[in-house]
Order: structure tokens, then sequence, then C-alpha cells
């Protein structure tokens, strides 16, 4: 089955403490990114690949890493998370070079305290 | 403030009504892509309009990519309770190499 998958799905920890988000997808994608959603700004971009070794920023990049060493995967690293990261977020992937037409992972909820 | 604004917001209607959904921007895009989202979900694409002026039908549902290609909306016919759920729109921007979101609309229809 085509998915993008998620780990974990549910994560609390506390400020400053490292963390990473793993992302990975089994329909050969070039194109990956991460988003966040919060209420009432609805997705923003955090970073994007366009293919291996190829990583750039997002709308909101502050406080993130992403790293794509192999095409399938894309983890999201918080190297010291803050309680304004508290949010859910969403991986995705898309078959071309560009955010075109994006499946989505079932998202990772987050709680910074 | 958002590159695409969506409108109305929330929205809560009667099953068998219609309804229109906005999305609107001052940018222009090389695609615009509609997305519904159940709780717990990750957003799933329902269509992506390219052309300006197209209209595509997916069942009860109508998309239409503004001429100008800035703008977009979506209307539902009947409405079900099934219908429920929030609809993100989407705009490519080549140029950026980047996908812009629209905060969402969440939509209730009630039996």
């Amino acid at each position: 089955e085509a998915q993008v998958t998620q780990n974990p799905r549910y994560l609390i920890t506390v400020t400053g403490k490292k963390l990473t988000v793993t992302c990975s997808q089994n329909m050969n994608h070039e194109y990956m990114s991460w988003y966040r959603q919060d209420p009432g700004l609805g997705l923003r971009q955090i970073y994007y690949s366009m293919n291996v070794e190829v990583t750039d920023k997002g709308d909101v990049p502050e406080g993130y890493k992403v790293s794509r060493k192999e095409k399938r995967n894309f983890p999201l690293i918080l190297e010291s998370p803050s309680p304004n990261q508290t949010s859910l977020y969403f991986c995705a992937s898309s078959g071309g070079r560009s955010s075109y037409e994006q499946y989505f992972g079932p998202g990772t909820r987050l709680t910074v305290t | 403030t958002q590159l695409l604004e969506q409108s109305p917001q929330f929205l809560s209607i009667q099953e068998g009504e219609n309804l229109t959904v906005y999305c609107n921007s001052s940018s222009v895009f090389s695609s615009l892509q509609w997305y519904r989202q159940e709780p717990g979900e990750g957003p799933v694409l329902l269509v992506t309009v390219v052309t300006g002026g197209e209209v595509k039908k997916l069942k009860r549902l109508t998309f239409q990519f503004g001429d100008a290609r800035k703008d977009s909306s979506l209307h539902i016919t009947a409405a079900q309770p099934g219908d429920t759920g929030l609809y993100l729109c989407a705009g490519e921007r080549t140029f950026y190499n980047d996908m812009r979101f629209g905060a969402g609309t969440r939509l209730t229809v009630k039996p």
C-alpha cells in the first residue's frame, strides 16, 4: 500500500530535550516536506526537499532541522524544543520535483511543556 | 496574513443544502488544489486545477479555478453528513517551488 508514515503519532516532551520525528514514504517520491498545523493558521511549510541531499527552508524553519540522506526518509529534528513548537506536524511527499499533489502522513501531535 | 484567504472559516448546514467555499489570493498560482481533512488524519487531495477558468466535477463537488489563477471555489450540491470535514485550498507557486495553504473551512453537515 502506497503511504507516508510518521512516528511517533503522539509525543509529550519537555523544553530543551532533543527529539526526532521520523517520516518515510514507499512511493519513490522525490519531493518531501514538513508542515505544522495550528488553529486558524492552516498548514505552514517548515522545510522541503526536492531530492536526496537537497533541502531548503519553508515559511517557518526556525528551531527545526531536517536531513535527506535516503530518498524514502525525511526526519524532522528539534534540537531544543520550546513550548511554541507545540503543534500538529505533517510529513508529505510528491512524485515530481515540486509540491504538486502531495500525499500526507497521518500526523504527529507534539506537546512541549 | 495568509497568502490564501478562505471563507467562510466555519460553515454549519443541514443535509441537502448547497454551499460554496471560496479561496482568494492576490498572487498567481500555477496550480491550485483542494484537500479534505478528517480529525486525526492528514489532508487528502480531492482535485487539482491548473488552467485559468477550469471547472472540474467530482460527483456532487464542483471546483473552479479563476480566470486569472488567483482564486478558486468549491461548490457542494445536496450536502451530506459524510461531507463533514476541514476543506483546505493550496496554491503551488512554481517560482518559489512551494505550496501555500489556506487556513481552511470547517464544514459541518447536520442530518
